[in-house]
Order: C-alpha cells, then sequence, then structure tokens
C-alpha cells in the first residue's frame, strides 16, 4: 500500500563511512526526487530524476551520487561522510505535470557522530 | 529561482482561533501552489493546491486561494484544533526555466494549538 518508501528509517554512523538510502515507488509517477531537510525543518532539493535521467542537481557535493535503476527506484550513496550531512532526507516522486503534486516518503533520519 | 517567503513562526494559538500563515512567491512562468503539512517524525502530507489564479484550495478546512496579482497563497482556517499542531510548508512548483517541475519551499511555519 505504501506510495513512497524509504530505508532505513533511521541512520547512525560516523565521520567517514559511506552509506546508501533506498527510495521505492509504486505510483507509476516518471519523476523522483531527493529533499534534504535540515534541524531548522528547511527543505531543499538535492537531485531529480526522471525515467533515470537526472534533470536537476543542485549545488550538492560530489560525494552525494544518486542512482536510478528503474523509474520507480531512486537510491542516494554519500560518500566519507561528514558531521555536517546530518539531516533528514526525503524522497518524493510526482508526475511531470506542474499541477500534479508531489508524494513524498516518510524520510530517513540521518546522524553522523 | 524561485523562491517562497513564509510568516515567521513559531505560531501559539487556542483551540478554536481563527488561523493564518501569510505566503509570498517569486517563480518564473505560472507555477502551481502547494501548501503541505508535516506533521511531528513524519514525512510531508499534502494539504491542498490551487493551480490557476482566483482557484481556491481546500482541504480539512483549510483554504489558500491563489493570488497572482500579488503573489501570495495564504493559508486560512476558521477554527483549529489540537490535531492541526504541526509545520506547514507553502510550496510553488516551477513552470519554467531551472526551476521547471520542482517544489520549492518556504522556511515552514511551526503550529501548536492548544486546548
Amino acid at each position: 500500500d505504501t506510495a513512497v518508501s524509504q530505508t532505513p528509517k533511521y541512520l547512525v554512523t560516523q565521520m567517514g563511512n559511506d552509506k546508501s538510502i533506498k527510495c521505492e515507488q509504486n505510483l507509476g509517477h516518471d519523476t523522483m526526487y531527493w529533499y534534504k531537510q535540515d534541524s531548522k525543518k528547511f527543505l531543499k532539493i538535492m537531485f531529480s530524476y526522471n525515467n533515470k535521467e537526472l534533470i536537476i542537481n543542485e549545488t550538492v557535493p560530489n560525494r552525494f551520487s544518486p542512482k536510478s535503476p528503474d523509474k520507480a527506484h531512486l537510491n542516494l550513496h554519500i560518500n566519507s561522510l561528514e558531521l555536517g550531512d546530518s539531516a533528514v532526507y526525503f524522497c518524493a516522486s510526482s508526475p511531470s505535470e506542474r499541477a500534479a503534486p508531489m508524494y513524498f516518503g516518510p524520510g530517513t533520519r540521518l546522524t553522523v557522530t | 529561482g524561485d523562491s517562497v517567503t513564509q510568516m515567521e513562526g513559531p505560531v501559539t494559538l487556542s483551540e478554536e482561533a481563527f488561523l493564518t500563515i501569510n505566503c509570498t512567491y517569486t517563480a518564473t512562468g505560472y507555477p502551481s501552489l502547494f501548501w503541505y503539512v508535516q506533521y511531528p517524525g513524519e514525512g510531508l502530507q499534502l494539504l491542498l493546491k490551487a493551480t490557476k489564479a482566483d482557484d481556491k484550495g481546500s482541504n480539512k478546512g483549510f483554504e489558500a486561494t491563489y493570488r497572482k496579482e500579488t503573489t501570495s497563497f495564504h493559508l486560512e482556517k476558521g477554527s483549529v484544533q489540537v490535531s492541526d499542531s504541526a509545520v506547514y510548508f507553502c510550496a510553488p512548483r516551477g513552470a519554467g526555466g531551472t526551476s521547471y517541475g520542482k517544489l520549492t519551499f518556504g522556511q515552514g511555519t511551526i503550529l501548536t494549538v492548544h486546548p
């Protein structure tokens, strides 16, 4: 039933490690996104994929690499984690039309120690 | 790029009070406008939307009207409940240029409703 799912929900790791977050949507949408929410609740887009093609890549460090094996999945891999990467990461999906809403996953809370 | 300015929070109200959360935006082209709500520990849920000028979006007693001339999309509710306590986000969905297709969020407004 879950429309947009993410795993894991919580991720605690040490500086310098590499980690991945997975996202899947069963809504049949063409476009998927990663957003980062900081401790002040500010949400900023990181990446967007449309039919497995990268279409938005905001000013995100190269340590962050998205991968879309098919249009239902968008994973986020982070190398050499830093303290400042601690945040909640949300995956979202939507149809391409501007009038369509985005549907968000439950979020992954990443804590880097 | 697109940007959003939301009313500074936190906002604290008593149950049954009237709520207004102001939102103004700048956007390329003709965006659609959305309000999302985030309950504690959860993801974002769509609250309401409007896709063209003078449209009114409504849901769960909340309303917002697309005002193109003032580039505003203020959220209102006539009588808030304790269960409305959450963070509210205004977001245009970009219609042109580098903003195309993405939601740009305001800083969010924290609402706390007391019994």
